[in-house]
């Protein structure tokens, strides 16, 4: 079936950096964007940026330029977003999401900024 | 940036009873090519996010036909007909009609 399985949960210390996968199957990859939202604890959902599966072209929120960056491996379906120079206020749950539609959500990735 | 503000903040409803959800955003939400990319979303606590409607009325398969969307321009609207005890969560409406992409702040479905 479509499913976007991501990565497990991370602790990192404050200055840090972070990698999460979200690993597509069940569609043609190149087809789909790949969207990225983080939801802080107790918190709404916070779009962080975008990234075309076929061209690889990206687009991220003005509050993570700079900070994010989202690049993928076709040859495993796999997308990924980094984040750097991580605070406490980067402890969040984040998910990947299919195409311009959202219609698909991975499990979510839990990031704990702590030192 | 658009900025969706969704109301109430938290509903409380008796099971059985309809609800109702509103979502406006600072600007219209027609896109260039006359569609208007509005979606709502339900989380559930401790799930990932479920589009539950999108392009502003189309409801997902699988998702009960007591849910419905409306609305046009910056003004939507998301309604429960008979609310049931799996209805309890967060409902978030989100415009990817602009860049960047914007969510509302949630509303709180809670069983009385």
């Amino acid at each position: 079936q479509v499913q976007l399985v991501q990565s497990g949960a991370e602790v990192k210390k404050p200055g840090a950096s972070v990698k999460v996968s979200c690993k597509a199957s069940g569609y043609t990859f190149a087809n789909y964007d790949v969207n990225w939202v983080r939801q802080a604890p107790g918190q709404g959902l916070e779009w962080l940026g975008w990234m075309n599966s076929h061209s690889g072209k990206t687009g991220y929120a003005h509050q993570f330029q700079g900070r994010v960056t989202i690049t993928s491996n076709t040859s495993i379906t796999t997308t990924y977003m980094e984040l750097s120079s991580l605070t406490s206020e980067d402890t969040a749950v984040y998910y990947c999401a299919r195409g311009h539609a959202f219609d698909i959500w991975g499990q979510g990735t839990k990031l704990t900024v702590s030192s | 940036d658009v900025v969706m503000t969704q109301s109430p903040f938290s509903l409380p409803v008796t099971l059985g009873q309809p609800a109702s959800i509103s979502c406006r955003s600072s600007q219209s939400l027609v896109y260039g090519d006359g569609k208007t990319y509005l979606t709502w979303f339900q989380q559930r606590p401790g799930q990932s996010p479920r589009r539950l409607i999108y392009k502003v009325s189309i409801r997902d398969s699988g998702v009960p036909d007591r849910f419905s969307g409306s609305g046009s321009g910056t003004d939507f609207t998301l309604e429960i007909s008979r609310v049931e005890a799996e209805d309890v969560g967060i409902y978030y409406c989100m415009q990817t009609t602009h860049w960047p992409y914007t969510f509302g702040q949630g509303t709180k479905l809670e069983i009385k």
